[in-house]
């Protein structure tokens, strides 16, 4: 079955730091690829998605790329502030295209 | 102001009982989706449905039941016969199930005494 992983559980970072956050996957080869943000208590809010065939997305200060080869998409946010602190979550597209399969997310605690 | 609604936010509820979660959005979505998170665990697919009358059991169906009466709203049942039910539950609705990005409630907090 389809497995994603996200490198850390915590990632603490200075502020106007690059944040490089990781998610790998196996046994399969997603469509695409979406990131999440969550706060505490809170449902998680669409960051951008990317499909198989594009090597890079930009918005504003996130960058996502998404290697096919090497299984794995890095989420970077630049200049980061302590406003990015909170919980990014990886999630693929199942192998049905009829859902979607949540990493278990990276804590982001960005301090000043 | 379109979004997605959940109530109520906090549920309690004794050991034994059922318990009705609702999940309504103005978005005019066809998917929607119910997600259960537990702490430090990402989210697991408890029912997704693609279209109104229709709906498919995720990974943790058992002991959950959903209806889609209206295209508006996916109510979910926590029965008896979930194990273990404290978690905080998430509804989630896109405009198709493939290759758009999903609305979050703001999700509600179940707690079985």
């Amino acid at each position: 079955s389809q497995k994603i992983e996200q490198n850390s559980e915590a990632l603490n970072i200075q502020e106007g730091k690059t944040a490089t956050l990781t998610c790998n996957y196996t046994n399969y080869s997603p469509a695409y690829l979406q990131w999440y943000r969550q706060d505490p208590g809170r449902g998680p809010v669409f960051l951008l998605l990317i499909r198989e065939n594009e090597k890079e997305k930009r918005k504003e200060r996130l960058k996502v790329t998404f290697d096919t080869t090497l299984k794995q998409s890095l989420f970077h946010i630049t200049a980061s502030q302590p406003a990015d602190s909170a919980t990014y979550l990886c999630a693929l597209d199942d192998q049905a295209g009829t859902a979607l399969i949540f990493g278990k997310g990276t804590t982001l605690s960005v301090s000043s | 102001d379109g979004g997605i609604t959940q109530s109520p936010k906090y549920l309690f509820r004794k050991e034994g009982q059922n318990v009705t979660l609702s999940c309504e959005q103005n978005l005019n979505h066809d998917a929607m989706y119910w997600y259960r998170q537990d702490p430090g665990q990402g989210l697991r697919l408890i029912y997704y449905s693609q279209i109104v009358n229709d709906f498919q059991k995720g990974d943790i169906a058992e002991g959950y039941s959903v209806s889609r009466e209206k295209k508006e709203s996916f109510p979910l049942t926590v029965t008896s016969a979930q194990k273990n039910p404290t978690a905080f539950y998430l509804c989630a609705s896109s405009r198709a199930t493939e290759l758009y990005e999903q609305f979050f409630g703001p999700g509600t907090r179940l707690t079985v005494l």
